[in-house]
């Protein structure tokens, strides 16, 4: 089936130290999202890429990283840099930038 | 003050009424989208509009242009329709607006 496959469903890191998040669709989308959520706040956009080997930050990239190698992977690695970051994170594809999104199903951090 | 803003916040109802949710924005629009978290956390996508009406199911999603609002209205509530609904809107460029979300819980 296509769609956007996000891994793993929880993970836990301690604090210090750098994580990886994987997320991989098969629907041949251009564009690709990272989103942040936080209790009672909106998702948030981290980075998202309109290409192939391009990627932007959107308006909290701070203490996050990302590379777009391939047109169906957008990893997200999380740095210890980031002071706080235990949330809900969604990826999202589109087929053009700023055309309809589909979303997995998450990755919950807690750093502990 | 948020862009987009969602009205109410937590909402509970009791199965087979008659649900409505609210949205509110202040930026120009090209799309209105209406998004829906169940509890494992992932979203799917319900509606994206930029004028008038659609339905879809039991779901239907409106939108005024002019006054910058769009409602969700449920028919038939069931206790499976429990789940985060989010509305976002987007402007012609890569950035969703999301609302903070209305979380609904229909008892059976």
């Amino acid at each position: 089936d296509g769609g956007i496959t996000q891994s793993p469903k929880y993970l836990f890191r301690k604090e210090g130290q750098n994580v990886t998040l994987s997320c991989e669709q098969n629907l041949n989308h251009d564009a690709m999202y990272w989103y942040r959520q936080d209790p009672g706040q909106g998702l948030r956009l981290i980075y998202y890429s309109q290409i192939v080997n391009d990627f932007q930050k959107g308006d909290i990239a701070e203490g996050y990283s990302v590379s777009r190698e391939k047109k169906e992977s957008f990893p997200l690695t999380v740095t210890s840099a980031q002071k706080n970051p235990t949330a809900f994170y969604l990826c999202a594809s589109s087929s053009k930038l700023g055309t309809e999104a589909f979303f997995g199903q998450g990755t919950r951090l807690t750093v502990v | 003050k948020n862009e987009v803003e969602q009205s109410p916040q937590n909402l509970t109802a009791q199965e087979g009424e008659f649900i409505t949710i609210n949205c509110s924005y202040s930026v120009g629009i090209s799309a209105l989208h209406w998004l829906q978290q169940h509890p494992g956390g992932g979203i799917v996508s319900l509606f994206m509009l930029s004028s008038g009406k659609k339905k879809h199911g039991r779901l239907i999603a409106t939108i005024n242009i002019q006054e910058k609002h769009s409602s969700l209205h449920i028919t038939a509530s069931h206790p499976r329709d429990s789940a985060v609904y989010i509305c976002a809107a987007t402007s012609g460029t890569y950035k969703y607006i999301f609302g903070t979300g209305t979380r609904l819980k229909v008892l059976a």
